[in-house]
């Protein structure tokens, strides 16, 4: 059982350059997340997205947009990374809205110098 | 303003010392209270949900509570394995989705 799976694992951009982070689940989940978590500051939800074809920000969505490409799938794009982007991103998905509990992928970590 | 504070920020025991982890929690209309284990590289992993005071669950050597105000989670005669940072976590009040997270408790158990 895959769950949520994540790409990529790591990854070093430069400023200004651009990039999409791919997440996909197999548990035919409704709703996916994007998070960062970042020393001191816990994890905070970017974006999600409650079915197909809809997405809503979260408490930290300036600089990203996603995209639900299909129930299976939802990604996270840097359209100019900045060095305040650096961070670890988690994608997860659950059942039932954010009352049920969430699947997490392994994580992207993300350096932008 | 929704708030999941959790205390301590780190804990170190030694193998079989019992204790315990505390979640306290601002958000009106309180829809769950989760709590998650992370291992270094790793992402969250699903413990126990709680939804209202006075519940409790239990997982080997882990027993999670819930108050009104706040949750803890017991750990009884742990082991080394049980080293990870836990985390608290409740969906935000208003019907918002995804969840609000503590910045979670560093576990640490010496042999």
């Amino acid at each position: 059982n895959a769950g949520v799976t994540q790409t990529p694992k790591f990854q070093v951009l430069k400023t200004g350059q651009s990039m999409t982070l791919q997440c996909a689940q197999d548990m035919n989940h409704n709703s996916m997340y994007w998070y960062r978590q970042d020393p001191g500051m816990g994890l905070r939800l970017i974006y999600y997205s409650a079915s197909e074809g809809t997405t809503d920000k979260g408490e930290v969505p300036n600089g990203y947009n996603v995209s639900r490409l299909n129930k299976r799938e939802f990604s996270l794009r840097l359209e100019s990374a900045a060095p305040s982007q650096t961070s670890v991103y988690f994608c997860a998905s659950s059942d039932r809205r954010g009352w049920t509990e969430a699947f997490f992928g392994q994580g992207t970590r993300l350096t932008v110098v | 303003e929704d708030q999941v504070t959790q205390s301590p920020e780190a804990l170190r025991l030694q193998e079989g010392e019992s204790s315990s982890l505390n979640c306290s929690y601002t958000v009106s209309g309180l829809r769950g209270l989760f709590w998650y284990r992370q291992d270094p590289g790793k992402g969250p992993e699903f413990l126990f949900t709680l939804y209202s005071a006075g519940e409790e669950k239990e997982k080997e050597r882990l027993k999670a509570t819930l108050t009104k105000k706040e949750s803890f989670l017991h750990i009884t005669a742990p082991k080394p394995e049980d080293s990870a940072t836990y985390l608290c976590a409740a969906p935000p009040g208003g019907g918002a989705d995804g969840l609000t997270f503590g910045k979670g408790t560093h576990l640490i158990i010496q042999p």
